[in-house]
Formats: C-alpha cells, structure tokens, sequence
C-alpha cells in the first residue's frame, strides 16, 4: 500500500517564526513531490514542488527533498497569520501516470 | 484566464439520483484529474486522464464514471447517488503526468 504520512498536528508558531512543516512516503521510486496549502473550505493551491534532493526555495518557502530516506519537508520562514492553513503532500509515485498520493495534511496555527 | 473551472458550485441529490459534475480547463493541459475530499481521508483520486481520448481509474472509481469530452473539458457522472458519495470533489490538470496540478474551487455534494 502506498502511503504519504504527514503529522496532521495543530502546529502552532509564533508569528515570524520558522515553521517546519514534515512528510514521509513509502514508495521508493516516486519521482516528483508537491506541496499544496489548503484553507478551510478552499481547494488546494500549490505552494512548492521538486523533484531532485536538495533544497529548493521561492520567497519564504524552502522545499527539501531526501530520496534515500524518503522524506519531504516544508519550510516557512517569517510565518505570517495569513499562512495558518492546512498544508498537503503529495507525491508522484512510479509509473508516469501523475496519480498523486496526498498526505492527510498538516494544519499550521500562526499565532500573532 | 478562469484556470479550471467546476460546476456546480453545490448540489443535493437524493438517493438514487444521478447527476453529472462539469470541470472545464482553459490552460491548455493535457491532464486532468477528478478527486474526492473527505474528513480523515484527504484527497484520493476518483479517475484520471492523461491526454484527450483516455481515462482510467484512481483509487476509488466504484460508482462513477467519467468522460473526456475534448481537450478541455472532463467530466464525473454518479449513475445512483448513495450517501457515501457525499463529499467535496475537486477537478484538477496538469500538463502532464509529473508537472504540478492545477485545482478547481470543488463542488460541495450531498446525497441524502
């Protein structure tokens, strides 16, 4: 069975803090993963993706990849209010099909 | 430029019921992909078309069925509602298979 675990938390940080945000997933092979911010009631919106390990960063955002121990991570630097939300992972799993597996999300609480 | 495009916004159908949920997409994309959301289960996917003149199944495609109409438009027809089915379904597209997919507002459906 494929699986894509996340802590689905609260996780609460003060505002302009660091928040790290935490996923692992059980297929090896996968191939491509997404980060999505959802908003209550709201559809997800992508936020990051990679595909190669390492570090990927856009604005606040910092996107980490570690294929050999098969985790994915997000960073928020200088958490705002307006990035309390849930926030999904999703990865590509083997087999160039784009049947995404999702994470059953993280909710981030930023504290002013 | 709408992006991807979801109607109806709401409906409630009776057991038995049948009805037919709209996604359009004006980003010229190949792929396109209709999810379910439920509480606990986060998003798990219904079925999926890589390109125009294909589908197949996700992982929870029992009681519906789905047509690519064109290039743009896909849609996910329930042939006799069950309470099961309420939930929120999202329509996303991609470019293809391993670029970021792209999600509609979501139809909030309930059976009764």
């Amino acid at each position: 069975q494929k699986e894509v675990e996340q802590n689905s938390g609260p996780l609460s940080v003060p505002e302009g803090a660091i928040a790290s945000l935490n996923c692992t997933y059980s297929d090896r092979g996968s191939q491509s993963f997404f980060w999505y911010r959802q908003y209550s009631g709201k559809s997800p919106e992508l936020i990051m993706f990679i595909y190669s390990n390492g570090d990927k960063e856009d604005g606040r955002f910092t996107a980490q990849l570690n294929k050999a121990s098969q985790y994915v991570s997000l960073l928020i630097r200088d958490s705002q209010p307006s990035d309390s939300a849930t926030y999904l992972c999703a990865v590509n799993p083997p087999g160039n099909t784009g049947k995404l597996i999702f994470g059953q999300g993280t909710t981030l609480q930023v504290k002013p | 430029n709408a992006g991807v495009t979801q109607t109806p916004k709401f409906q409630v159908l009776k057991t038995g019921q049948s009805m037919t949920l709209q996604c359009a997409q004006d980003m010229n994309h190949n792929s396109m992909y209709w999810y379910r959301q439920d509480p606990g289960m986060g998003l798990r996917l219904i079925y999926y078309s890589a390109s125009e003149g294909t589908t197949d199944k996700g992982e929870v495609p029992n009681g519906y069925n789905v047509s690519r109409l064109n290039k743009r438009e896909f849609s996910l027809r329930l042939e006799s509602a069950a309470p099961s089915q309420t939930s929120v379904y999202f329509c996303a597209s991609s470019t293809s298979w391993d670029q970021p997919q792209h999600f509609g507002d979501g139809t909030r459906l309930s059976i009764l």
